[in-house]
């Protein structure tokens, strides 16, 4: 496997399950973001991982709840959602620069598409 | 804060019709810019970046664009668009001092016509 992979690439879940995302990165970078990709809305930046320490939570309420074991894996869990939740979720990385003031370009995974019924 | 915003919402063009998607970011400091691509059904990928240098930025597929300082943009062009351009394109900015801050604009989507 090459780039970003995201699974699954479907999901269909109730307000009351318990559910996961999951992100893989093979390019070595070292920062992980989580973004949510609504139909009609700018991509919302969620999370970001840099070095495997969280950085920015974008007032994301708590039921969406990020995990990074690892550079190369990022997980999303996600309980008692609600349908306004339905969207393309969508993982990214990249390399930070040393000083940490600049980022390179993102790498974006192909998303997993949620449906909160 | 940062924010960014695409002038249309959706662009309808004949092949071998010029293209001009227009982006500007409101942040006074260093940014570095992007366009990326979401063809349909696929990944979001880089078109073309910039950071510093050239303010004409080239990229893949013919595109290119242009950063003016002065006015806060970064339209992207391409003199000649073809069916397979058919897209959604995504401006986004990385203001340095705003950490992994990174903001995509709403998006544009192109349909170009056969």
């Amino acid at each position: 496997e090459t780039g970003v992979t995201q699974t699954p690439r479907h999901l269909v879940m109730g307000m009351t399950n318990k559910k996961s995302l999951k992100c893989e990165q093979h390019l070595g970078h070292n920062a992980m973001y989580w973004y949510k990709q609504s139909a009609k809305k700018p991509l919302e930046l969620m999370f970001v991982y840099s070095l495997e320490e969280r950085v920015e939570n974008n007032s994301v309420p708590s039921r969406f709840s990020p995990e990074c074991p690892n550079s190369s894996h990022l997980f999303l869990h996600l309980h008692t959602l609600q349908p306004e939740d339905s969207a393309l979720y969508l993982c990214a990385s990249s390399q930070e620069s040393v000083s940490g003031s600049s980022y390179n370009e993102q790498f974006f995974g192909p998303g997993t598409r949620l449906t909160v019924l | 804060a940062q924010s960014v915003s695409q002038h249309n919402h959706h662009v309808i063009l004949s092949e071998a019709a010029s293209l001009e998607l227009g982006c500007n970011y409101s942040y006074g400091g260093t940014v570095n810019l992007f366009w990326y691509v979401q063809y349909p059904g696929q990944h979001l990928q880089l078109l073309l970046k910039y950071f510093s240098g050239d303010p004409l930025v080239k990229g893949i597929k013919g595109f290119e664009a242009e950063f003016i300082k002065s006015k806060f943009s970064f339209n992207l062009r391409k003199p000649s668009v073809q069916w397979s351009d058919t897209a959604e394109y995504f401006c986004a900015v990385n203001a340095e001092n705003y950490g992994q801050n990174f903001v995509f604009g709403p998006g544009t989507r192109l349909s170009v016509l056969p």
